[in-house]
């Protein structure tokens, strides 16, 4: 069946520190990658995503490639803000059937000043 | 426009009884998602309603749970007989949905259940 993998948090950072969430994915044919991201106490915000291999998702600094060959979809950020600190969830959609989201773990970012 | 509705947005019950969940998704939206979202289990698909389609109930946990989506608008989950491993944020989402692979589910903030 399908599945997401993500590293697991906590991961603490400094301020305009680099990050990576590592992802990767089982799943048959080709879905859509998606990273959604949980602020304190809001609900679940899609992030960014890519609907084939090699495409790009970005959005507010954050980047993830869809990679194929590796089942990969890490999330990265070269320099992150006390403002980023959330939980991320990265998830994949199938491109048949069910179009329900499958979710990884979580992984909880704390950024400090 | 307005966004994903749920209500109540915290719901503390006693095991054993019967709780409804209300979930308003966004105008002109064909498909809608209930999650669980919990600490052992993470977020979890429970149930998938796409316009006049039979739902995917391929996710409830158990026979406990139900859901009714009304004119293809609000959604109801209900749990019956609840029990303490029931306790976890209920999320509902919405999506257009025409087999494109890309169009984005909007959550809604979630019900708090506990089940005491």
């Amino acid at each position: 069946g399908n599945s997401v993998t993500q590293m697991e948090g906590p991961v603490t950072l400094s301020e305009e520190a680099f990050l990576t969430i590592n992802c990767t994915y089982t799943a048959t044919g080709y879905p859509s990658l998606f990273w959604y991201v949980q602020y304190p106490g809001e609900g679940l915000q899609l992030l960014l995503k890519a609907t084939k291999a090699d495409d790009k998702g970005s959005n507010k600094g954050f980047e993830a490639t869809y990679r194929k060959e590796t089942t990969s979809f890490h999330l990265e950020k070269g320099s992150v803000q006390v403002s980023d600190s959330a939980v991320y969830f990265c998830a994949l959609k199938r491109d048949t059937g069910r179009r329900a989201l499958t979710f990884g773990s979580g992984t909880r970012l704390q950024v400090q000043p | 426009g307005a966004g994903v509705s749920q209500s109540p947005s915290n719901k503390v019950t006693e095991k054993g009884k019967d709780v409804e969940l209300r979930c308003d998704p966004i105008s002109g939206h064909t498909a809608l998602y209930w999650y669980r979202q919990s600490l052992g289990q993470g977020l979890e698909f429970l149930i998938y309603f796409q316009g006049n389609s039979a739902p995917d109930k391929s996710g409830l946990p158990s026979d406990r749970f139900s859901a009714e989506r009304t004119g293809g608008s609000v959604s109801t989950l209900t749990i019956q007989r609840t029990q303490q491993e029931d306790s976890a944020v209920y999320l509902c989402a919405s999506s257009l949905e025409s087999g494109s692979l890309s169009y984005e589910q909007y959550f809604g903030p979630g019900t708090r259940l506990t089940v005491t």
